[in-house]
């Protein structure tokens, strides 16, 4: 089925270089989010993108962290300057709707970051 | 700061008994709350949803309560099957503002 899709599924790095997040939303959601789970951790916000609206990027834990949604469709997710505090699990999800709160969102199987 | 916690980590159950999932919110702005579902390598899914002006929301053998004096809701399901097995969420959110995610519980249902 046309679900959300990331790449890559795993990505090895060493500390310090950068690296590229994909997501592929599902076609006509116009909400996408990104989250990242580190181990043991729940879901954590990073960024919002609703349409053409300006994304809410409250969630980012550091300016090295950026997300660009191109065409209201594919999303990238940028870290800079890895860390190893970065190590962890990155999940995109997609929603309808115009609102947040009460639409479920539709997750993709995430990226296993690993900075060495 | 965490608005939503599920204070298990995790919870083991035999095959046919009843599992009793607990999550506790701070934030009474939220009026929407939602389970997800997680198996290992792969994203959460949508399970079960509860707005505020509700107490009780079943589909199948998943129930959602909830009791919003206590900020409090839970999932239930009967009867368990092995296949239910999986890590899950609560989350919950306030109209057009972000979805907090608890840190999650594992459930274990035992043949």
């Amino acid at each position: 089925g046309a679900g959300v899709s990331q790449s890559p599924s795993n990505k090895v790095t060493e500390k310090g270089k950068d690296v590229e997040l994909r997501c592929d939303p599902i076609s006509g959601h116009t909400a996408l989010y990104w989250y990242r789970q580190s181990l043991g951790q729940g879901l954590e916000f990073l960024i919002y993108f609703q349409g053409n609206s300006a994304p809410d990027k409250s969630g980012l834990p550091s300016d090295r962290f950026s997300a660009e949604r191109t065409g209201g469709s594919v999303s990238t997710l940028t870290i800079q300057r890895t860390q190893q505090e970065d190590s962890a699990v990155y999940l995109c999800a997609s929603s309808l709707g115009r609102g947040r709160g009460n639409q479920p969102q539709h997750f993709g199987d995430g990226t296993r970051l690993s900075i060495l | 700061d965490q608005q939503v916690k599920q204070n298990s980590p995790s919870l083991s159950v035999q095959e046919g008994r009843i599992s009793i999932l607990n999550c506790d919110y701070t934030n009474s702005m939220f009026d929407y709350f939602l389970w997800y579902k997680k198996y290992p390598a792969e994203g959460p899914t949508f399970l079960i949803s509860i707005s505020s002006i509700k107490d009780k929301n079943e589909d199948g053998r998943f129930t959602v309560f909830l009791n919003k004096s206590a900020k409090h809701l839970s999932l239930h399901i009967v009867p368990s099957q092995p296949g239910d097995s999986a890590v899950y969420f609560c989350a919950a959110s306030a109209d057009n503002n972000d979805m907090r995610f608890g840190a999650g519980t594992r459930l274990t249902v035992k043949p």
